[in-house]
């Protein structure tokens, strides 16, 4: 089975500045087919259901701020958010999907706080 | 708009079954990718099981041969039998639409089981 490791567990970052969570998988998430990366990142608010952030790796869903990127290939991914916001407290996942046969994958979730 | 709205959850023993049901509108179940996605209580996200819009079905290890997901696409609504349930099943479970099927596009809510004597 594919393992999706995040880091750091938990980290706190200072309003305005710049929070980085790292995604490492167990094997190659990247598809020659498409050459794409079959990995997301979600973001979790207290109470809420996840909310896709960033899909293909690196491609920004439809109305989330410009100040969330994804970057990474293979097996190693960040999700980096630029200029913290208030609002950007939450817990962060990564996810990979295998396709044979089909099984989703996500990393343990980090918590992100403000300083 | 999209919606999904979980429905069915509750408190069971274990041994026990409960089916799950997610009403969707604004888009067609039968031609996209729609997963059962669960979160224990304050724990992490795990994935349990697919429908593919060609009818195919995939479900985690820990849920196989005990989890059926289905759907009618009349009511346009997806549904997750839940047989034989256990102490670890507890969870919040969410009815997830995937549009290309590598990721979750839309959430529900999520609807809460509790399995307990």
């Amino acid at each position: 089975d594919i393992v999706m490791t995040q880091s750091p567990d938990s980290l706190a970052v200072s309003l305005g500045e710049r929070a980085t969570i790292n995604c490492k998988s167990s094997q190659s998430v990247l598809y020659t087919t498409d050459n794409k990366s079959y990995l997301a990142w979600y973001q979790q608010k207290p109470g809420q259901p996840p909310k896709l952030l960033i899909y293909w790796a690196s491609t920004r869903e439809s109305g989330v701020p410009d100040r969330f990127s994804g970057s990474g290939s293979g097996t190693d991914f960040t999700l980096t958010i630029s200029n913290l916001q208030a609002e950007d407290v939450a817990v962060y996942y990564c996810q990979q999907y295998y396709s044979t046969p089909p099984m989703y994958t996500f990393g343990q979730g980090t918590k992100l706080e403000i300083k | 708009e999209v919606q999904l709205v979980e429905s069915g959850g509750g408190l069971i023993q274990p041994g026990g079954s409960l089916r799950l049901s997610c009403a969707t509108s604004g888009f067609a179940v039968s031609s996209n990718y729609m997963s059962w996605v669960r979160q224990a209580p304050g724990k992490g996200l795990e994935w349990v099981s697919v429908l593919f819009g060609g009818g195919g079905r995939f479900y985690a290890d820990s849920v196989k041969g005990r989890f059926t997901i289905s759907r009618d696409n009349s009511k346009n609504t997806l549904y997750l039998q839940m047989n034989s349930l256990r102490v670890e099943d507890t969870a919040v479970y969410y009815c997830t639409r995937g549009i290309t099927g590598v990721h979750f596009d839309n959430w529900g809510q999520g609807t809460l089981v509790a399995v307990s004597s």
